[in-house]
């Protein structure tokens, strides 16, 4: 199977400063790394996903990097704000037995932006 | 568009009750069906998943089964809740293959007491 590792589990950072979240995963056969927003209650939102065929995506304030070689991804949240502050997964998938599109998700980091 | 629907929204239950989670989905057909649990601060572990109906596969055995009835219907249950059954259950759904976006319900909040 996969393990996913992310760090930190907690960030507090100032606003308008950026925040970095880095994840590690064993299966070099992953190739669906996606990033997920979670509020106190909520269920998870995806913010923003890369594919193993790119290195960087950028999205306005966001940006995540994958270095299939050391199977290490990360997400950088530019100019953060307050609204920033919750729970972020980093998830990784590779192709299961039986279809299952597994997606195997991190620890979770949260973020609080300090205004 | 596609909408996911979760019921009930939460639950009070007594350790040894019967549970029962579902889960429609709209606006998508055959679409691979998933349950995942959180525990209170706690990541997303996948339960179960389905690629068809009336298939599903267990991925952790934790006292619960799911079922696909139809299409774009999944539920989760067990005949005996347990301590360790509280938490966040969010039902998913995919597109078949490889490498595709996983959509969230908005999640069934279980204590059991």
């Amino acid at each position: 199977g996969e393990q996913v590792e992310q760090l930190p589990s907690i960030l507090r950072v100032q606003e308008r400063s950026s925040a970095s979240i880095n994840c590690t995963y064993e299966n070099s056969a992953s190739n669906y790394f996606p990033w997920y927003k979670q509020e106190p209650g909520e269920n998870p939102k995806l913010i923003i996903d890369i594919r193993s065929n790119m290195e960087r995506k950028q999205i306005q304030g966001l940006i995540v990097l994958l270095d299939k070689k050391a199977k290490r991804f990360s997400l950088h949240i530019t100019d953060t704000q307050p609204a920033d502050s919750a729970m972020y997964f980093c998830a990784a998938s590779a192709w299961a037995t039986g279809g299952n599109n597994k997606l195997t998700f991190g620890q979770g980091t949260v973020l609080s932006v300090i205004p | 568009a596609q909408t996911i629907h979760q019921w009930p929204v939460a639950e009070i239950k007594a350790v040894g009750s019967p549970l029962s989670l579902g889960c429609t989905i709209k606006g998508k057909s055959s679409p691979n069906l998933y349950w995942y649990w959180q525990a209170t601060g706690g990541t997303l572990q996948q339960l179960f998943y389905s690629i068809t109906v009336g298939q599903v596969e267990s991925v952790v055995q934790l006292n619960l089964s799911a079922s696909r009835p139809k299409d774009d219907q999944f539920i989760l249950s067990t005949e005996k809740l347990l301590l360790s059954h509280s938490g966040f259950y969010l039902c998913a759904w995919s597109l078949q293959g490889a490498g595709n976006t996983l959509y969230f319900g908005e999640g069934s909040r279980l204590i059991v007491v």
